[in-house]
């Protein structure tokens, strides 16, 4: 079974500092990894995924993320973070060539101060 | 840009009693989902629908849940016997399922809040 531990349940920082979200997750098998944003009374929203090729992706709103497989990690950051961030983040992973089940973190409160 | 809609945003109801959520998956989507997020905890999968079938269930769903796509448009979650515990914000999503092995991006609606009392 896959897991998901995403390790700070709430991250405050100022506008315009950088910020990383971790993620780790537990696999026996090779997986795809995303991160989901959810806006206040808004759905989950896609941010980026990682299928395969450059472990360096890039998202919308800035975003990047790395997904490193000796770590099993996949942190998200930004370099310079806006107030309309502030917002819920969650780590998910689904099994290659398995079922399309999406396995979540508990989520990261990101809270962005002026 | 099309989007997951879901009705009611809030439910509330008595335990025994049956709800339904409803959703509206994006129109040319073919996979269907329902997920829970009870509060304070992970957001848990509870099923995935595929040509008119589920094509796979968590261990949370158990007989009192049902799905169904009753026409052309609509994806709805019954629960027949509602309990304490079924408390929780549901949410549900759709992908496009052309590409399958898990590799879809799902679209998420905002979610129905139930609390059962």
């Amino acid at each position: 079974a896959q897991s998901v531990t995403q390790l700070d349940s709430q991250v405050p920082v100022f506008e315009e500092a950088p910020v990383e979200l971790r993620c780790n997750y537990s696999s026996s098998v090779s997986v795809y990894l995303f991160w989901y944003v959810q806006y206040p009374n808004q759905g989950l929203q896609l941010l980026l995924k990682y299928l395969s090729g450059s472990t360096l992706v890039k998202g919308i709103n800035g975003f990047e993320a790395e997904f490193n497989k000796s770590q099993t990690s996949f942190h998200l950051r930004k370099p310079s973070v806006h107030i309309s961030d502030t917002a819920e983040y969650f780590c998910a992973v689904t099994t290659q060539g398995g079922s399309e089940k999406l396995v979540f973190g508990k989520g990261t409160k990101l809270t962005v101060n002026p | 840009e099309p989007e997951v809609t879901q009705t009611p945003s809030h439910q509330v109801t008595q335990m025994g009693q049956e709800v339904i959520l409803r959703c509206v998956p994006i129109s040319n989507h073919l996979y269907f989902y329902w997920y829970r997020q009870i509060l304070g905890q992970k957001v848990e999968f509870l099923v995935s629908f595929y040509n008119n079938e589920i094509s796979e269930k968590s261990e949370i769903f158990d007989d009192q849940f049902s799905v169904e796509r009753p026409d052309g448009s609509n994806f709805t979650l019954k629960i027949r016997s509602t309990k304490l515990e079924d408390s929780a914000m549901y949410f549900c999503a759709s992908s496009l399922g052309l590409a399958g092995g898990g590799q879809e991006t799902q679209y998420f609606g905002p979610g129905t809040r139930l609390l059962v009392l």
